[in-house]
């Protein structure tokens, strides 16, 4: 199993574009996860999908949109970008509600220029 | 408010075992304690959580105070590739989300 994989793992935007992270899980876990990550700090949980077809907001999810497409991809997309959105984005997938361990991605790196 | 808190870096020497306290006196009798780490640019990785009984599993071993105010998560042999961020998370049963911290920065010197 590769556990959750994320593209791309490197991408520099300049202000105002748009682009979507990518995340997959192949687990077949129920609940998805974006955070953030800055310099620093730790991880902030922008949006999450407790299971197929649902989304909700979690403490930052201004400028962001996310895309549950089914149980194994859960993407989230900038509109427009900008440099506050400088920052390490990590994706994460658990079975469910009632499961204990967050899996983890490698993490996509973001520069806005 | 936070609620966790723990020191912001710690040393230990490998081979030795490595303490690292978290204090979380506001806790609820259903709030659980979560142990993750995070090595240098990688995801995190879950290490072991406890509601009120002392817990271990092959990372490591989690003592939970009887007042539940506070918690030492303790790698028992600490070796360098112990060194990371190591995250104290208080997490509702049922609630899907996690709250990351600044964390305890480790680390294990030869």
């Amino acid at each position: 199993n590769a556990g959750v994989t994320q593209t791309p793992k490197f991408q520099v935007l300049k202000t105002g574009q748009s682009m979507t992270l990518q995340c997959a899980q192949d687990m077949n876990h129920n609940s998805m996860y974006w955070y953030r990550q800055d310099p620093g700090m730790g991880l902030r949980l922008i949006y999450y999908s407790a299971s197929e077809g649902t989304t909700d907001k979690g403490e930052v999810p201004n400028g962001y949109n996310v895309s549950r497409l089914n149980k194994r991809e859960f993407s989230l997309r900038l509109e427009s970008a900008a440099p506050s959105q400088t920052s390490v984005y990590f994706c994460a997938s658990v079975r469910g509600v009632s499961y204990n361990e967050q899996f983890f991605g490698p993490g996509t790196r973001l520069t806005v220029l | 408010d936070a609620k966790t808190t723990q020191p912001p870096s710690m040393d230990c020497a490998e081979g030795r075992a490595a303490n690292l306290p978290c204090n979380h006196s506001t806790i609820s009798g259903n709030e659980y304690v979560y142990w993750y780490r995070q090595i240098h640019s990688q995801g995190p990785q879950y290490i072991i959580h406890g509601l009120k009984n002392n817990e271990t599993n092959e990372m490591a071993s989690l003592i939970i105070t009887e007042d539940r105010k506070s918690s030492t998560l303790i790698l028992p042999h600490a070796t360098l590739r112990d060194t990371a961020v190591y995250y104290c998370i208080v997490r509702v049963a049922g609630d899907y989300k996690l709250s990351f911290g600044a964390g305890t920065t480790v680390t294990v010197r030869a």
